[in-house]
């Protein structure tokens, strides 16, 4: 079956320009997540979401940055007047659910986000 | 506060070699411990995960890791290398009773022929 996707796979954009990430979960996963990955960093965690809720927001680095997901399934992921250091790969992932069981979490191919 | 080291950005061996990848993590409740495989221009990829039912886990592609509590380390090994296995490979924990994965630097693992 068809894996987590994301879109645009790389975007270029000019700093104070505002740019949005999109991510498709796998059929039927409840859980999605927002990471991002700076060059020769390990990820960091941005946003969760179970269903269209974000119960977990604490990521997000500033108030430039904002996510939504309709439908329990497409997620937007949205930065504000970007600044150079938000230059970055942002990856999203899911998972069937968030019920306290330890579960993999599928990863999409990231976007590639360069602000110049 | 949970934390994951990865010890070497990069790491090199010789195919036929053993493979060695260093996590040390720090977690003051029991942790669920991963390591993940990124390979180029590819999502990352699950290769085990530790949830207390073995100490020894086995993974994809002839990757195994080992729980050492009282090391408090998950070092990630494969006998044998194959050029296929040139990657990156990040280490993770969960952090407590969430659902949210903390991460290593990530290791770079470099396949010499």
């Amino acid at each position: 079956g068809a894996g987590v996707s994301q879109s645009p796979s790389n975007k270029v954009t000019e700093k104070g320009k505002d740019v949005e990430l999109r991510c498709d979960p796998i059929s039927g996963h409840t859980a999605l997540y927002w990471y991002r990955q700076s060059l020769g960093q390990g990820l960091e965690f941005l946003i969760y979401f179970q269903g269209n809720s974000a119960p977990d927001k604490s990521g997000l680095p500033s108030d430039r940055f904002s996510a939504e997901r309709t439908g329990g399934s497409v997620s937007t992921l949205t930065i504000q007047r970007t600044q150079q250091e938000d230059s970055a790969v942002y990856l999203c992932a899911s998972s069937p659910s968030s019920g306290g069981v330890v579960e993999t979490q599928y990863f999409g191919p990231g976007t590639r986000l360069l602000v110049l | 506060a949970q934390s994951v080291t990865q010890l070497g950005s990069h790491v090199s061996v010789s195919e036929g070699a053993l493979v060695l990848l260093r996590c040390n993590y720090s977690s003051s409740v029991p942790p669920y411990l991963f390591w993940y495989v990124q390979y180029p221009n590819q999502g990352l990829q699950l290769l085990l995960k530790y949830t207390s039912a073995a100490t020894l886990v086995k993974g994809i592609n002839g990757f195994e890791a080992e729980f050492k509590k009282s090391e408090t380390s998950f070092h990630l090994t494969k006998p044998s290398a194959h050029m296929s296995d040139a990657a990156e490979y990040f280490c993770a924990v969960r952090k407590g009773s969430n659902y949210q994965l903390i991460w290593g630097a990530g290791t770079k693992l470099i396949i010499k022929p």
